[in-house]
């Protein structure tokens, strides 16, 4: 069965600063990650997705991740956070058996200004 | 296209009564997902359904729980009865078939359900 990790139950960045949300993963077979955003009383917004390829992968909002199949991580990542950022991300796995995405508990993003 | 809809959007009631949540699926897509949030335990799967018919349900937490898909573009859960560890957000997400490994699911705007 497949399975997501995210280690950080919160991540505080400064406006304008890098930030990394982790995401590591465990799948039987070849993943397909994705990462959506939740922002309050809102539904999941899909950011992007790794299916095979390029190893970095770009997204909506200048958000890109990097699939590391040796350390079986797929981090979200963006080079300067804004405010508007501060949301929950969720990192998400499939295996290609055809099932449903299996979600990690997300990571509650806050950028400070 | 108007996207994943459910309704309500909140719903409160009181324990013991009877709670149906609904959604209506992005039109063409013919896998349907029922996913439900909270703090505790994130988002868990409860139920998903292709073509209308279900294929897993063990995460259905009890006999409470019942869903259903009568056709392509509607589909409903429901509680009954209700109690209060039941309140939670309730997702309900869609993809089209057969490209479902390499799509992603797209989510409807929740149900906020609260059982006093």
């Amino acid at each position: 069965a497949q399975s997501v990790a995210q280690p950080e139950d919160q991540v505080n960045v400064a406006e304008g600063n890098p930030l990394t949300v982790k995401c590591t993963y465990s799948v039987s077979g070849n993943p397909y990650l994705f990462w959506y955003v939740q922002y309050p009383n809102r539904g999941l917004q899909f950011l992007l997705k790794y299916i095979t390829g390029d190893n970095l992968v770009k997204g909506s909002y200048g958000f890109e991740a990097e699939f590391n199949k040796s350390q079986t991580s797929f981090h979200l990542k963006k080079p300067s956070a804004l405010v508007s950022d501060s949301a929950l991300y969720f990192c998400a796995v499939r295996d290609d058996r055809n099932t449903p995405l299996v979600f990690g508990k997300g990571t509650r993003l806050s950028v400070i200004a | 296209d108007a996207g994943v809809i459910q309704s309500p959007r909140h719903e409160v009631t009181e324990m013991g009564q009877e709670v149906t949540l609904r959604c209506k699926p992005i039109s063409g897509h013919n896998s349907l997902f029922w996913y439900r949030q909270t703090m505790m335990r994130g988002l868990e799967l409860l139920i998903y359904f292709n073509n209308n018919v279900p294929i897993d349900d063990s995460g259905m937490p009890e006999d409470r729980f019942s869903a259903k898909m009568p056709n392509a573009s509607f589909s409903t859960l429901k509680i009954q009865p209700s109690e209060p560890r039941d309140s939670a957000v309730y997702f309900c997400a869609s993809s089209p078939l057969g490209r479902t490994m390499n799509t992603e699911a797209f989510f409807g705007q929740g149900t906020r359900l609260t059982v006093v």
